[in-house]
């Protein structure tokens, strides 16, 4: 599986925008970026994907650098709630193909 | 949340004995996942399934074996439980080739 490199931490203050970057340098062409976030105490939720073109969701957006070695997720104006660890993760496009987890980035919202 | 159930939801257990872990859906979907989380690591794929009785091993399935007789229930057995199994286990499903997985609320496993 490709991997995929994020900082272990990040601090944000409430109500402000925060990027959260993601390194793929080994992406191949049919990797999609998948993004999930872990709130304390429970299991992971989807947030985001995409693979070439720029995503917006009512969560998030992904911003996808142009040669696909990394990509940003920017959650618009972060929430206490947003206190999570995020997860970038590349998974193929094969139906078979399983999402695997690297540690993440435990992003803390300081009110 | 996708219609996802997982149980128990807490269990302690001895070494030596035997645990299975149940992970059920309501939708059918095809696609579902065991992982396990301990402190200090990530999420860690056990074992997977795309299919009834069509089953792949993750990266540390050793001492997990897993069934899949019906699309509903995607069953995760411990043969004998270690203390190192002592861990929380996230069932995941997911709806299509490129979609998003849903995540269970996750069992509490300890051994003693």
């Amino acid at each position: 599986d490709a991997k995929t490199t994020q900082p272990n931490s990040m601090e944000s203050n409430e109500e402000e925008p925060v990027h959260l970057p993601c390194n793929h340098s080994t992406i191949s062409g049919t990797d999609y970026i998948h993004w999930y976030r872990q709130l304390p105490s429970q299991g992971p939720e989807y947030v985001i994907h995409g693979l070439t073109s720029n995503v917006n969701n009512r969560m998030a957006s992904l911003a996808i650098a142009e040669d696909r070695k990394s990509s940003t997720l920017i959650l618009h104006r972060a929430t206490l709630r947003d206190a999570a660890v995020y997860y970038c993760i590349l998974r193929g496009s094969s139906g078979n193909t399983p999402l695997v987890f690297g540690k993440g980035t435990r992003l803390s919202v300081i009110a | 949340d996708a219609g996802i159930t997982q149980s128990p939801r807490h269990k302690v257990t001895e070494t030596g004995t035997p645990v299975t872990l149940r992970c059920h859906q309501t939708e059918n979907h095809r696609y579902m996942y065991w992982y396990r989380q301990d402190p200090g690591h990530g999420l860690r794929l056990i074992h997977y399934s795309y299919g009834v009785k069509d089953t792949d091993k993750g990266e540390v399935s050793d001492g997990y074996s897993v069934s899949r007789s019906k699309t509903e229930d995607f069953l995760l057995t411990l043969e004998s439980a270690t203390s190192s199994q002592t861990s929380v286990y996230f069932c995941a499903i997911r709806v299509g080739v490129n979609t998003e997985a849903f995540f269970g609320q996750g069992t509490r496993l300890t051994v003693v």
